[in-house]
């Protein structure tokens, strides 16, 4: 199976702070990545596919890169609607499997 | 507009059985492949099963290959989840998500684009 490791897993910011987040694959995956938010209680969103395509209607502030085995998500400047968990997903090849989530908490 | 409503979750002892459901609308149901994901109580998110249009394929994770059926009613509009000798780390919030594709330079991209609130199932004596 293909490991999905994100680090942080947890980081503090502040309104307007750029935020970086990255993904690495145990193998190269392409570009076969996906990232999603999620919100306590809420169902998760899909913000980019394809490691940098974003997804229709998710802001432009949302940004991703990467190809082979090493992939990012940034953030140009925070939010407060931004504060959640994410996850990268590789679609490379089943099984599917998610990173362990980075949480954004508020600073 | 898509929406997904998952239904069926519960409580349900170890070694019992539970059937989730998932009601589909806004899309055509019978194009796009499905797929559940699961997360347990302060845990991240867990792929669990994904299945064709037409039905005619699943995929499954390991931890409940053999136990889980995944399965669907295109004239219903409805994707099921037939969880079978359950266990307690099964216990999660199970979502049902829509999977969408793009064909791009010559290869399919595949992600789950819309997603439903989530069934809470519980797994306990």
């Amino acid at each position: 199976d293909i490991q999905m490791t994100q680090s942080p897993s947890s980081l503090s910011a502040s309104v307007g702070d750029r935020v970086t987040i990255t993904c690495r694959a145990s193998q190269t995956i392409s570009n076969y990545l996906n990232w999603y938010q999620h919100k306590p209680g809420k169902a998760p969103n899909l913000l980019i596919f394809a490691a940098s395509t974003l997804q229709s209607g998710v802001p432009s502030r949302f940004s991703g890169s990467g190809s082979g085995t090493d992939f990012t998500l940034t953030i140009s400047s925070l939010h407060p609607e931004d504060f959640a968990t994410y996850y990268c997903q590789q679609s490379y090849i089943f099984p599917l499997t998610f990173g362990g989530g980075t949480t954004v908490v508020i600073k | 507009e898509v929406q997904l409503l998952e239904s069926g979750g519960g409580l349900v002892q170890p070694g019992g059985s539970l059937r989730l459901s998932c009601a589909a609308s806004g899309f055509t149901f019978y194009s796009n492949g499905m797929g559940w994901v699961r997360q347990a109580p302060g845990k991240g998110l867990e792929w669990v099963s994904s299945i064709i249009p037409s039905g005619g394929h699943a995929d499954y994770a390991d931890s409940v290959k053999g136990r889980f059926t995944v399965s669907r009613d295109n004239s219903k509009n409805t994707l099921y989840l037939q969880m079978n000798s359950l266990r307690a780390e099964d216990t999660a919030v199970y979502y049902c998500a829509k999977r969408e594709a793009l064909y791009d330079s010559s290869a399919y991209y595949y992600f789950f684009d819309f997603w439903g609130q989530g069934s809470l199932v519980t797994v306990s004596s």
